[in-house]
């Protein structure tokens, strides 16, 4: 089993509307979780931390559920410069500071 | 201005060259990481260093060398020992805890 796993994707979706990314960790004692965008061809940008408590930034959404070792992104009213590779990172454990990446997802907003 | 800097941006090898690949960062951290990024593919990691003079091996170490001899400085050789390297490089830095910052790649393609 992989250390994180994504919803393969590609997701096409129209703009406006909803989308919802999963991931899911296999080492319990990950300590920090992140999610990071990867345009093509570029490096990955810090999307958002994502908290136990849950976070939103604008219209992005990040929930944690521990117990399940589960990470989600929700991207509410999709534009289409929200086209990008989603990646899933999570952080600590048994290896100072070690991330390990999920495959990414890949979403395409059409007008 | 802080941040990475990571050169060359794209480099082509000859087949039983060694190559290296530069990445300097002034945001003082003190942990730095190499990726490796296949097309389609999550970032995998290389080698990644906590301090000055100690790294460790990542998922993918064979055929790869790193050093560690300032903290700003972590430069990654591709050696003839790595039989399929053309993919894209990162270069990344963090501070335990903290998200991490990219360079902004480099390609490397072997002709």
């Amino acid at each position: 089993r992989k250390e994180v796993e994504q919803d393969p994707g590609p997701f096409n979706v129209p703009e406006g509307a909803t989308v919802a990314f999963n991931c899911t960790y296999s080492n319990s004692a990950s300590q920090s979780f992140f999610w990071y965008r990867q345009d093509c061809r570029k490096e990955p940008k810090l999307l958002m931390s994502v908290y136990s408590s849950g976070n939103e930034d604008g219209r992005f959404t990040a929930q944690l559920n521990r117990a399940s070792q589960y990470i989600s992104l929700l991207i509410r009213d999709s534009k289409l410069s929200d086209s990008a590779t989603y990646l899933c990172v999570v952080t600590g454990g048994t290896s100072y500071g070690k991330l390990t990446f999920g495959q990414g997802t890949i979403l395409t907003v059409h007008p | 201005d802080g941040g990475i800097t990571q050169s060359p941006k794209y480099l082509f090898r000859k087949e039983g060259q060694n190559v290296t690949l530069s990445c300097e960062q002034n945001l003082n951290h003190d942990a730095m990481y190499w990726y490796r990024q296949d097309p389609g593919q999550g970032l995998r990691l290389i080698y990644y260093s906590q301090i000055v003079n100690d790294f460790q091996k990542g998922d993918i170490a064979e055929g790869y060398s790193v050093s560690r001899e300032k903290k700003e400085s972590f430069p990654l050789t591709v050696t003839s020992a790595q039989k399929n390297p053309t993919a894209f490089y990162l270069c990344a830095s963090s501070i335990y805890g903290t998200p991490v910052d990219f360079g902004e790649g480099s390609w490397l393609t072997v002709v």
